[in-house]
């Protein structure tokens, strides 16, 4: 069964430093987005991105994020000057179009910074 | 803004016990509702969804009725079994197409021998 992977799986970065995290949506789904969960909070919506560019953003998502489809398979979250409150699990979703809209999600990406 | 809140804590009860999750959800027009499953070391799963008022999704034993009177989508289950021991996450979308997901917090559910 097709499924969407991440990595690495724990991220360890000091603050101030550049992360990415990366992702390998399902083959054929179109549609993908970042969600992070801080210890104890809700699941959090950052950003989803169509045919090469952003489509939605959350207030979270500022001008440290940004998101890349470098190749035909990899999507890319890039946090350039991380912060301790980014200290979250991430996780990237892909979904199909003409009513495949299901998102399946990957196994999140660990991240601390210290 | 679009938000969803569930029951406060984890869930622990025995095996073939009756499961209920309470969710509860604020959102303007006519939301999509769906239930994810995350099992440990595993990302969410979607376990089922509703698309319109009065729908009831269901999957694995697993049910959920979309009420818009009460703006609920409690998760409910007859008989638990041990597999089941997961995080439950309710969420919503603002329509059912490729959008944002607003989750709930999740619950803890362990179930025991």
């Amino acid at each position: 069964e097709p499924e969407v992977t991440q990595t690495p799986s724990h991220q360890v970065t000091q603050m101030g430093q550049e992360v990415i995290l990366r992702c390998v949506p399902i083959s054929n789904h179109l549609y993908f987005y970042w969600y992070r969960q801080i210890l104890g909070q809700k699941v959090e919506f950052l950003v989803s991105f169509y045919n090469n560019e952003i489509s939605e953003k959350s207030e979270i998502f500022d001008d440290q994020f940004s998101v890349e489809r470098p190749d035909g398979s990899n999507f890319t979250l890039k946090i350039r000057s991380t912060k301790l409150e980014d200290s979250a699990m991430y996780f990237c979703a892909s979904s199909g179009v003409g009513g495949q809209y299901e998102q399946f999600f990957g196994p999140g990406t660990r991240l601390t910074v210290l | 803004g679009n938000s969803v809140t569930q029951m406060e804590g984890p869930v622990t009860l025995s095996e073939e016990a009756f499961l209920t999750i309470n969710c509860t959800y604020t959102a303007t027009g006519y939301p999509s509702l769906f239930w994810y499953v995350q099992y440990p070391g595993e990302g969410l799963q979607l376990l089922l969804k509703a698309t319109k008022a009065d729908d009831k999704g269901s999957n694995k034993g697993f049910e959920a009725t979309y009420r818009k009177e009460t703006t609920s989508f409690h998760l409910e289950k007859g008989s638990v079994q041990v597999s089941d021991s997961a995080v439950y996450f309710c969420a919503l979308s603002a329509y059912y197409g490729n959008n944002r997901l607003a989750f709930g917090k999740g619950n803890q559910v362990v179930v025991i021998p």
